[in-house]
């Protein structure tokens, strides 16, 4: 069972660049998450795709977009970067409702190191 | 709202010393979902335990284990006789149950604790 992947590994881009990262989810999940890590802080939530939908949203920009695809897997767009968008993006798939009790468990992949200059 | 708040930045102990991780949390919720991950410089998150509402019972894994008080709202990481190895920064999160039919799962991470252990 391949679990969740993300591409690409390492990623400099300068200011006001658009950036699009990759999220493979684990074998029959249909939900992915996706979350920023800055330097120093925890992950924070940015927002999740269940079923090819938005289905809730952090803190964060319009300029932060996604899509889902229909085998599950994932895309975070960033517009007009800024210096602070530099992180470890995260993402995190999960399995159908009901595949464990009460509780969405969330399987994270290695993360992608964006650096804006 | 969820909150959860880690007060220890860093801790720097010898190696086989004890050292207990401390994760404090905010939740309206009466079902919701604790846990610790560890991610060491690699960056990957690495899942360390979950634990629901209702079970307050304390766990033991090998040279981990937890401590989980409801009425301080708590939920405590202990590494008995600690090893280099053990060096890397440590998450509390919080997660709501996914019966709410809310955002699926989603967790709520503390800022971490960066875990030193010198040989």
């Amino acid at each position: 069972e391949t679990g969740v992947t993300q591409s690409p590994t390492h990623l400099i881009k300068t200011r006001g660049q658009q950036v699009t990262l990759r999220c493979s989810s684990q074998s029959g999940h249909n939900t992915v998450s996706w979350y920023q890590q800055a330097l120093g802080q925890g992950p924070q939530f940015i927002f999740q795709y269940y079923r090819e939908e938005e289905n809730g949203r952090g803190n964060f920009p319009p300029r932060f977009s996604g899509l889902q695809f229909p085998n599950y897997s994932s895309e975070l767009n960033v517009n007009a970067l800024e210096l602070d968008d530099s992180a470890l993006y995260l993402c995190a798939s999960s399995p159908p409702i009901g595949t464990t009790s009460s509780y969405n468990e969330q399987f994270f992949g290695p993360g992608t190191r964006l650096t804006v200059l | 709202a969820q909150k959860v708040t880690q007060a220890q930045t860093e801790i720097s102990v010898v190696e086989k010393e004890d050292v207990t991780l401390d994760c404090v949390y905010e939740t309206r919720d009466t079902t919701y979902y604790l846990f610790w991950y560890k991610q060491p410089p690699s960056g990957e998150l690495v899942f360390l335990i979950r634990r629901n509402s209702f079970d307050e019972q304390n766990e033991i894994s090998g040279r981990y284990s937890w401590n989980f008080q409801k009425s301080t709202s708590s939920f405590n990481f202990t590494i008995t006789a600690s090893q280099v190895v053990d060096s890397a920064v440590y998450f509390c999160a919080l997660s709501e149950s996914a019966d709410r039919g809310s955002t699926l799962g989603r967790l709520y991470f503390g800022r971490g604790t960066q875990l030193t252990v010198w040989p």
